[in-house]
């Protein structure tokens, strides 16, 4: 049973425009959300996180909401850039020193020009 | 640059012959993970090192081990690979001083096995 959902395997998106990339998750207990960009022969690199007790959290451009009633969180890139296209991972945390992240299966965002 | 570094990039090994794939690390992080990635599956965690504490996830198969001999390498052995372990490996370390509990992952290495 998957406990952390990417249920869009794919978007495309004008540049300029904004990218929501969305995330469904199963489990209460999971305490902190975070948000992986993926280039092709890359490993993951982080992007944005959340904490369970907050509802949004912004860095630049890029915005993370999370609706925990909902156990629902999404990535909002505005304006998106071509750069920008890459596999969008969203991982959750039960919290504690270990760190174990429980992946979703990624969501692989095109920018076109 | 401090960075996590996976060698080889990309590895082919035969059906049953022993390979071992290498992480290592300058960002002196207390905590390693190997996790396997098939193609459009989502990374599962193998298992971890917390210093030298060895934490295996319960599905992880009895095939797949590790070593870590010291805080900056940390090796993954397939002691019999099949088919099905054809994936992309990847490594990631954790500060335990973190804020935040992001990883930083090394860009992976692609097995295949023939």
């Amino acid at each position: 049973d998957q406990q952390v959902k990417q249920n869009s395997p794919s978007l495309s998106v004008q540049e300029g425009r904004i990218s929501i990339l969305n995330c469904d998750y199963t489990n209460s207990m999971f305490d902190y959300f975070l948000w992986y960009k993926k280039y092709p022969a890359e490993g993951p690199t982080f992007l944005i996180s959340i904490s369970s007790i907050k509802d949004k959290n912004e860095d630049g451009r890029f915005t993370v909401f999370l609706n925990k009633s909902a156990k629902h969180l999404s990535l909002h890139i505005v304006p998106s850039q071509p750069g920008d296209s890459a596999v969008y991972f969203c991982a959750a945390d039960y919290g504690g020193s270990q760190g174990n992240l429980i992946f979703g299966k990624g969501t692989k965002l095109s920018v076109k020009p | 640059d401090a960075m996590v570094i996976q060698n080889p990039r990309y590895q082919v090994t035969q059906f049953g012959k022993p390979v071992t794939l290498s992480c290592s690390q300058t960002l002196n992080h207390n905590v390693m993970y190997w996790y396997q990635q098939k193609s459009s599956q989502a990374p599962k965690l193998l298992f971890h090192y917390y210093d030298k504490d060895f934490n295996n996830e319960a599905d992880t198969p009895d095939n797949f081990q590790s070593r870590r001999p010291n805080t900056s390498f940390c090796f993954l052995d397939i002691r019999s690979p099949g088919l099905g372990d054809a994936a992309m490996y990847l490594c990631a370390t954790r500060g335990t001083s973190a804020t935040y509990n992001e990883q930083f992952f090394g860009p992976g290495t692609r097995l295949t096995v023939l």
